[in-house]
């Protein structure tokens, strides 16, 4: 099936530091998706993108959805602890039904 | 509040033993899914329904199966023919319909252990 490169696979950063992390893919996109997964639960929706080029926040995240179409990138400005957890990006094809592929995540450590 | 619920939290089972995980939503929602996340990992589709009697397979569906008696359920059995059925398994609904491409409301998961 069609698989997301995301990276990094982890990272750990001080307490205010801004982070990035991105996805990248061999095939077009129509929809990227940016989730948080906090331990034990399930993961809960960050920001949806919708457009080619669309940049858009939510607080101090914010996420662009490529030119191409097959990339997409998620910045969180001035880290706080609560912060921690793993960020999953995820592309839908209008083709697939709903269907969402996902990124394997990205850890995230804040350290105080 | 509408959501996903999924139960049990946690489910210990011999090998050998088929095994019922519930997923319930009251959002109205027409989709519903079934996700595997080993450690590490991404999530994996397991199946997929977008409207009641009807389900696909998703990339990993050997060894499961699922029902779409209800708008509201989705019930994924894990049966003996699952080599490696120890994971966490996430539900996921969305709108569905004209709305395919809508995001993904999840549950809080079901972490199955089997020994």
């Amino acid at each position: 099936g069609q698989q997301l490169n995301q990276s990094p696979q982890s990272m750990f950063i001080q307490e205010g530091e801004d982070v990035s992390m991105n996805c990248t893919s061999s095939s077009i996109f129509n929809t990227w998706l940016w989730y948080k997964q906090d331990p034990g639960e399930g993961p809960v929706l960050l920001i949806a993108l919708y457009k080619a080029g669309e940049l858009t926040s939510n607080g101090r995240l914010t996420a662009q959805f490529g030119i191409t179409r097959k990339d997409s990138f998620l910045n969180i400005s001035a880290s706080i602890p609560s912060d921690v957890g793993i960020y999953f990006c995820a592309g839908q094809r209008d083709t697939n039904a709903g269907k969402s592929t996902f990124g394997d995540g990205t850890t995230l450590t804040v350290k105080p | 509040d509408g959501g996903i619920t999924q139960s049990p939290k946690y489910l210990f089972r011999k090998e050998g033993q088929n095994v019922t995980l519930s997923c319930e939503q009251n959002l109205n929602h027409d989709a519903m899914y079934w996700y595997r996340q080993d450690p590490g990992q991404g999530l994996r589709l397991i199946y997929y329904s977008q409207i009641v009697n009807d389900f696909q397979k998703g990339d990993i569906a050997e060894g499961y199966s699922v029902s779409r008696e209800k708008k509201e359920s989705f019930p994924l059995t894990v049966t003996s023919a699952q080599k490696n059925p120890t994971a966490f398994y996430l539900c996921a609904s969305s709108k569905g319909g004209s709305s395919y491409n809508s995001p993904l409301h999840f549950g809080n998961g079901t972490r199955l252990t089997v020994t």
